[in-house]
């Protein structure tokens, strides 16, 4: 079982939709729970970060954490064509230390 | 401000050749962090330093690499004797808050 584990995807969703993204994790003491945002080519932007269990919202996007179910998840809300990406999730265990990612989930917004 | 910077962008090199690729972190960021990347996959972890010593190297995957940062700011990653399998997009990041780690452009080694 990998550590971190995502749907490859692609996932498609039609533009203006909601867009959810999901995340399993194995080790139930990580602490903290990241989404980056990577676009062919380049390298991995943070888009949101989670401590806590429930929601965390910035513009478009919530972020949700489940600590009991080792769940976390992203919603893009009104997506865009400009949101398609790979969306990666991350896991740290210890505050500070290495990041474990998933392989991540490749989000197709059509117009 | 400025973000991670790593040079050089790409770098090109034969099997058993030596390799260093610069990391030079956000200003005031103490931690430090190598990663590598192959395609379709999700970045994976290789080394940290916090200040001038590595914290956790527990990701270098043989002795053939490694990593300094003698003042507590740039660092390089070292290759020696490179081999076909090394080749992938080295990125580095850097964090102050000991939780949000932010990414450089990445490095892409090609070993021929």
């Amino acid at each position: 079982q990998k550590e971190v584990e995502q749907n490859s995807g692609p996932l498609s969703v039609p533009e203006g939709a909601i867009a959810s993204l999901n995340c399993t994790y194995s080790d139930r003491v990580s602490q903290s729970f990241f989404w980056y945002r990577q676009y062919s080519g380049k390298s991995p932007e943070l888009i949101m970060s989670i401590y806590s269990n429930g929601d965390k919202e910035d513009g478009r996007f919530t972020a949700q954490l489940n600590k009991a179910s080792q769940y976390v998840s992203l919603l893009i809300r009104d997506s865009q064509p400009s949101d398609s990406a790979t969306y990666l999730c991350a896991v740290n265990a210890i505050q500070g230390g290495k990041l474990i990612f998933g392989q991540g989930t490749e989000l197709s917004v059509k117009p | 401000g400025a973000g991670v910077s790593q040079t050089p962008s790409n770098k090109v090199t034969e099997k058993g050749k030596y390799v260093e690729l610069r990391c030079d972190p956000i200003s005031g960021h103490t931690a430090l962090y190598w990663y590598r990347q192959s395609l379709g996959q999700g970045p994976e972890f290789l080394i940290y330093f916090q200040g001038t010593g590595a914290a956790d190297d527990s990701g270098l995957p043989n002795d053939r690499f490694f990593a300094v940062r003698p003042e507590g700011s740039v660092s390089t990653l070292k290759i020696q004797r490179t081999e076909r399998g090394d080749s992938a997009v080295y990125l580095c990041a850097s964090s102050t808050t000991d939780r949000e780690q932010f990414f450089g452009p990445g490095t892409r080694l090609t070993v021929l």
